[in-house]
């Protein structure tokens, strides 16, 4: 089957630095996007990576490598407001537009 | 510009009652994709729509559920004979088109079956 596979909860104070991995088994799937969802909204999009390597977008950079099905998004100076639920998601090849998401992980930023 | 929004923003509704749900995307957008999202849970792909067809229905979750999308823009999901497992939030997103992965995701609908 498909699957990805993100830790459910991370804590962290205020200016600390939080990786959030992202394992996946996938057929195959054109890239890696990351969403933050904040308690009672909606998912907004933060970033994506087609290609391996990294993809940095002010203080958030996002990572992938397929050889070793696994990528990571980062967030650097946290700020309370970071404290969101944040979710890996993959457009699969074998279907047009199907996207799978991961199950979320829930960030909590202390002071 | 205006924003995904989805209508009603919540339903309650009893057990066996037919439900639509309706979402109007971004103005020139032409794909649209269905999510449901339980509770502390990821979304789970219903459907993805290019201009008004639907090239992969297998994310609906059963024959009770049916979509459609009218003149390349707004999109009702229905929901017959509801049952309580489909109590959840259900968003809609939209993108420009088709391989185009940054969606925009409206703010969703709240369904409740009692």
């Amino acid at each position: 089957g498909q699957s990805l596979e993100q830790p459910s909860e991370v804590t962290a104070v205020e200016g600390a630095i939080v990786q959030i991995n992202c394992t996946y088994q996938t057929s195959g799937f054109y890239g890696l996007s990351w969403y933050q969802q904040h308690d009672g909204g909606a998912p907004t999009f933060l970033s994506y990576n087609g290609l391996d390597g990294l993809e940095e977008t002010g203080r958030f950079s996002s990572f992938l490598s397929r050889s070793d099905s696994y990528g990571y998004l980062l967030l650097q100076e946290l700020q309370m407001k970071d404290s969101a639920s944040y979710f890996c998601a993959v457009d699969l090849t074998d279907s047009w537009g199907k996207f799978q998401f991961g199950a979320g992980t829930q960030v909590v930023v202390t002071p | 510009g205006a924003g995904v929004s989805q209508s009603p923003s919540n339903k309650v509704t009893e057990k066996g009652k037919d439900v639509e749900l309706r979402c109007d995307p971004i103005s020139g957008h032409t794909a649209l994709y269905w999510y449901r999202q339980s509770l502390g849970q990821g979304l789970e792909f219903l459907i993805y729509f290019q201009g008004n067809s639907a090239p992969d229905k297998s994310g609906l979750p059963s024959d009770r559920f049916s979509a459609e999308r009218t003149g390349g823009s707004v999109s009702t999901l229905t929901i017959q004979r509801t049952q309580q497992e489909d109590s959840a939030v259900y968003l809609c997103a939209s993108s420009l088109g088709q391989g185009v992965y940054e969606q925009y995701f409206g703010p969703g609908t709240r369904l409740t079956v009692t």
